[in-house]
């Protein structure tokens, strides 16, 4: 699997969007890039995914680059309960298995 | 079931004795996965099921630990001769196919002592 790098903490005002970047360079073209995220001590929470284009849910936005090398996930209204540990993850199409890196912890404040 | 369900949530015994732990994934899901988390730590992968079938068994640290899904449907992960650096949380997911996102558990936290 390919390997991610995002920033290792992040702060964002409640109510402001919060903009979580990810670099997957070395992403092929059978990976998906995954968005999970972890509060507290519950298990990861399944957030988006996708592989080449925008995509959009309830929860967030993910912006994937043209060159897919990085991507960026989009909370648009960021509330105190979305500070967590924020996840990306590639995951190679048809594999169960993902690999967390560190992480992003994502701090909102009031 | 709603969601995935981990037995027992807590569990301490002593250095050297077996442990299972239990995993119920969403009903109607075909793949399961057993992940460890240490504290501080993302989880990392130990193995997975899809049905009954184990096809990657490359996580798991020793063949201590042994999982198993007979009917497809619940699963237990076997840890034999316990040792203090098997503390840790252990987290079941499920996902209706190999393509689709997985669904976690609340775990097992796990104390050895």
């Amino acid at each position: 699997d390919a390997k991610t790098t995002q920033p290792t903490s992040m702060d964002c005002a409640e109510g402001r969007a919060a903009n979580l970047p990810c670099n997957h360079s070395t992403i092929s073209g059978n990976e998906y890039v995954y968005w999970y995220r972890q509060i507290h001590s519950q298990g990861p929470q399944y957030i988006i995914h996708g592989l080449k284009n925008n995509e959009t849910n309830e929860m967030a936005s993910l912006i994937i680059t043209e060159d897919r090398k990085s991507s960026t996930l989009i909370l648009p209204h960021a509330t105190l309960r979305d500070t967590a540990v924020y996840y990306c993850i590639v995951r190679v199409v048809g594999y169960g298995k993902l690999t967390f890196g560190q992480g992003t912890i994502l701090t909102v404040h009031p | 079931g709603a969601g995935v369900s981990q037995s027992p949530r807590y569990k301490v015994t002593k250095r050297g004795q077996d442990v299972t732990l239990r995993c119920d994934p969403i009903s109607s899901h075909a793949t399961l996965y057993w992940y460890q988390q240490a504290l501080g730590q993302g989880p990392e992968f130990l193995t997975y099921f899809n049905y009954e079938a184990q096809p990657d068994k490359s996580g798991l640290p020793s063949d201590r630990f042994s999982a198993e899904r007979p009917e497809g449907s619940i699963s237990t992960l076997t840890i034999q001769r316990t040792e203090q650096r098997d503390s840790a949380m252990y987290r079941c997911a499920s996902s209706l196919d190999l393509s689709q996102p997985q669904h976690f558990g609340d775990g097992t936290r796990l104390s050895i002592l």
